[in-house]
C-alpha cells in the first residue's frame, strides 16, 4: 500500500499556528475515521496526539487538534511552542485490517 | 503504569531470521481490551506497520510482509513475539512494539503505547 502524502517540512514562529497535512484516497482517510497523527522527538519513539481524526489523548495539550476534508487530514498546532519542533506522522486504515503511514513532517519553531 | 520492552539482536546476517521480543509491564498482555503489535522505521525514514496479535492468537500483518512475518504470544511470560525471515539489508530499521485497543475482539487502529525502539541491522 502506498503511504500517505505529507509535506517534508513545516514552519512557523513562537506562538502562530501551523497546519500539516496528510493526503490519502477515498478507499482511506475518505472512507474511515480512524486517522491518527504521532510525535516524534529525535531518537524516541512515537507519541500518540491525535486519535480517530479529532481526539485528544488525555494530557495532550489542546494547542493540537486534528480535523478531516474528504481525503486529507490536518494537524494544527496552535500558539507555537518550541517544544513543538519535531517530526509528525499521520496515520489511517486501509481496511482489510491494515495500516498505514505517512511519510512524516518536520516541524521548525523559528 | 505501562512499559514495553523490545529485546533481541542487534545484528542480523541477510537471508537469516530477525526475532524480537516485547516484554509487558504495569498491565497484562491477556487483557481483551488492546492489541499487541509491531511497527518499523528504517533509519532517517518514516513508519511501517508490521502486524498485530490479540492475546486469543489471533493476528493480523501488513499485505507487503505477510509471507515473511509471524507474531506470537506467551501469556505466561507477558510477552509477545516478532520473527521475519528472509532479512534483506532493506529490513534494517528500529522496530518499535506497540498497544493499541480493541473493541469486541476487534482492532481499534491507533497505537496510544510504544516501546523505546531497538535497531536492528541487516548485514554479513
Amino acid at each position: 500500500q502506498s503511504a500517505l502524502t505529507q509535506p517534508p517540512s513545516a514552519s512557523g514562529s513562537p506562538g502562530q499556528t501551523v497546519t500539516i497535512s496528510c493526503t490519502g484516497t477515498r478507499s482511506d482517510i475518505g472512507r474511515y475515521n480512524y486517522v491518527s497523527w504521532y510525535q516524534q522527538y529525535p531518537g524516541k519513539a512515537p507519541k500518540l496526539l491525535i486519535y480517530e481524526v479529532s481526539k485528544r489523548p488525555s494530557g495532550v495539550p489542546d494547542r493540537f487538534s486534528g480535523s478531516k476534508s474528504g481525503n486529507t487530514a490536518s494537524l494544527t498546532v496552535s500558539g507555537l511552542q518550541a517544544e513543538d519542533e519535531s517530526d509528525y506522522y499521520c496515520s489511517s486504515y486501509l481496511g482489510d485490517n491494515n495500516v498505514v503511514f505517512g511519510g512524516g513532517t518536520k516541524l521548525t519553531v523559528l | 503504569h505501562l512499559q514495553l520492552q523490545e529485546s533481541g539482536p542487534g545484528l542480523v546476517k541477510p537471508s537469516e531470521t530477525l526475532s524480537l521480543t516485547c516484554t509487558v509491564s504495569g498491565g497484562s498482555i491477556s487483557s481483551s481490551s488492546y492489541y499487541w503489535g509491531w511497527i518499523r522505521q528504517p533509519p532517517g525514514k518514516g513508519l511501517e506497520w508490521i502486524g498485530s496479535m490479540y492475546y486469543s492468537g489471533r493476528t493480523y500483518y501488513n499485505s507487503s510482509l505477510t509471507s515473511r512475518v509471524t507474531i506470537s504470544v506467551d501469556t505466561s511470560k507477558n510477552q509477545f513475539s516478532l520473527k521475519l525471515s528472509s532479512v534483506t539489508a532493506a529490513d534494517t530499521a528500529v522496530y518499535y512494539c506497540v498497544r493499541h485497543p480493541a473493541v469486541g475482539a476487534g482492532p481499534i487502529w491507533y497505537f496510544d503505547y510504544w516501546g523505546q525502539g531497538t535497531l536492528v541491522t541487516v548485514s554479513s
